[in-house]
């Protein structure tokens, strides 16, 4: 079964300085990959998403993610924090031919210290 | 275009009784997805409904079950409630089902409380 491990629950930034939220998933296949961002009392938005393209993947609102298949991992990263960043994050994972089921991680809530 | 729409927004329910929740994916979305996000067991997978067929089931009891029109509209039931079924649950609907081209859209949820 697939797994999903975003390291740090909460993470705390200055704004303007860099964000970056990990994310290792498990699986002997790569799967597809997915950023979701949300916002209180809101859904799920997604940010970007690896589907064996380039392993650079650009998002929206200055995001981008590196999957790294030798780490397994799929990081999301941020040159400059903005106040308006502060949300949590999913990273979430859906293997190859397993229909629109998301596997997600635990979330990392981001705080923006002004 | 409309987003996702999910109804009710807020329901509260004591532990025993049923509950029905409804998701109005996007116009011409064919696939709906339903959540469920939690503190403690964060979000999970609960079904996918394709063209009225049911694609994927999570690892939930039997008391959770759903269903899709021919509209492609979806509803969710929950019988007997307890109180650990209190959750927001999200639906997502997309134009495909398995290909990570087409973007699942989520709606806001229905935060569902039982006493």
């Amino acid at each position: 079964a697939q797994s999903v491990t975003q390291l740090g629950s909460h993470v705390s930034v200055s704004e303007g300085a860099l964000v970056l939220l990990r994310c290792n998933y498990s699986s002997s296949v790569p799967p597809y990959l997915f950023w979701y961002v949300q916002y209180p009392n809101q859904g799920l938005q997604l940010l970007l998403k690896y589907t064996s393209a380039a392993t650079l993947v650009k998002g929206i609102n200055g995001f981008e993610a590196e999957f790294k298949k030798s780490e397994t991992s799929f990081h999301l990263t941020k040159p400059s924090a903005h106040m308006s960043d502060a949300a949590e994050y999913f990273c979430a994972v859906t293997p190859r031919g397993a229909g629109n089921m998301l596997t997600f991680g635990g979330g990392t809530r981001l705080m923006v210290k002004p | 275009k409309a987003g996702v729409t999910q109804t009710p927004r807020y329901l509260i329910k004591t532990r025993g009784q049923q509950v029905t929740l409804s998701c109005s994916p996007i116009s011409g979305h064919r696939s709906v997805s339903w959540y469920q996000q939690t503190p403690g067991q964060g979000l999970q997978f609960l079904f996918e409904y394709f063209s009225e067929t049911q694609r994927n089931k999570g690892n939930f009891p039997g008391r959770f079950s759903g269903r899709q029109f021919s509209n492609s509209r979806s509803e969710m039931n929950v019988s007997t409630l307890e109180l650990g079924d209190s959750a927001l649950y999200l639906c997502a609907s997309s134009s495909t089902s398995g290909s990570p081209y087409n973007e699942q859209f989520f709606g806001p949820g229905t935060r569902l409380t039982v006493l």
